[in-house]
């Protein structure tokens, strides 16, 4: 069975500095992988994702990630955090391409003080 | 503009009462697939589509129907709602085992 674990309910960074939430995952094949954001009262937004490749992946807002298999971790970075990057970030995987079914972590809160 | 509708996005019920939450999508997408989302849990998969008429179980089904008749649809059917099935759903679609683009969410209360 497939699963993702946020280890870390909450990360609050200082504007300006580095910001990285983080993931693992558990898989019986390849794994597909994917950050989403939610702001308060809205639905969940993509942010990028890993099929296959290059293990950083560029995404959206300036965020990357980077794949890393044998530590099974697929960690979200931004290098320098804004306030508005506030937000629930999750983490998801797919346990092999024809598996349609995706599995979250519980979500981590950031929050990035001015 | 291209958009993953829900109905209602607000809904406040009794237990037992039969309720339908509906999901469209414009995108022709094939793949759809209904969350909830519960404080600490994350989203949790309740159904998935693959195409139409091909529907799946995920990690939370029970006490949920699902239906896929028309490719834009996905409706979500409660015939006998219960209290701990109050939560924020969520809808979503794909194109095949891509990212995935989520409605805006309903949120439930059965009391």
């Amino acid at each position: 069975a497939q699963s993702v674990a946020q280890p870390e309910d909450q990360v609050n960074v200082a504007e300006g500095n580095p910001l990285t939430v983080k993931c693992t995952y558990s898989v019986s094949g390849n794994p597909y992988l994917f950050w989403y954001v939610q702001y308060p009262n809205r639905g969940l937004q993509f942010l990028l994702k890993y099929i296959t490749g290059d293990n950083l992946v560029k995404g959206s807002y300036g965020f990357e990630a980077e794949f890393n298999k044998s530590q099974t971790s697929f960690h979200l970075k931004k290098p320098s955090a804004l306030v508005s990057d506030s937000a629930l970030y999750f983490c998801a995987v797919r346990d092999m391409p024809d598996d349609y079914k995706l599995s979250f972590g519980a979500g981590t809160t950031v929050t990035v003080r001015a | 503009e291209a958009q993953v509708t829900q109905n209602p996005r607000y809904l406040i019920t009794v237990t037992g009462k039969k309720l339908t939450v509906t999901c469209s999508q414009n995108m022709n997408h094939e793949y759809m697939s209904w969350y909830r989302q519960d404080p600490g849990l994350g989203l949790r998969q309740i159904y998935y589509s693959m195409n139409v008429e091909v529907t799946d179980k995920g990690d939370v089904p029970e006490g949920y129907k699902v239906s896929r008749k028309e490719k834009r649809n996905f409706p979500l059917i409660l015939e006998s709602p219960s209290p701990n099935q109050t939560s924020l759903y969520f809808c979503a679609s794909s194109p095949t085992s891509a990212e995935q683009f989520f409605g805006p969410g309903t949120r439930l209360t059965v009391l």
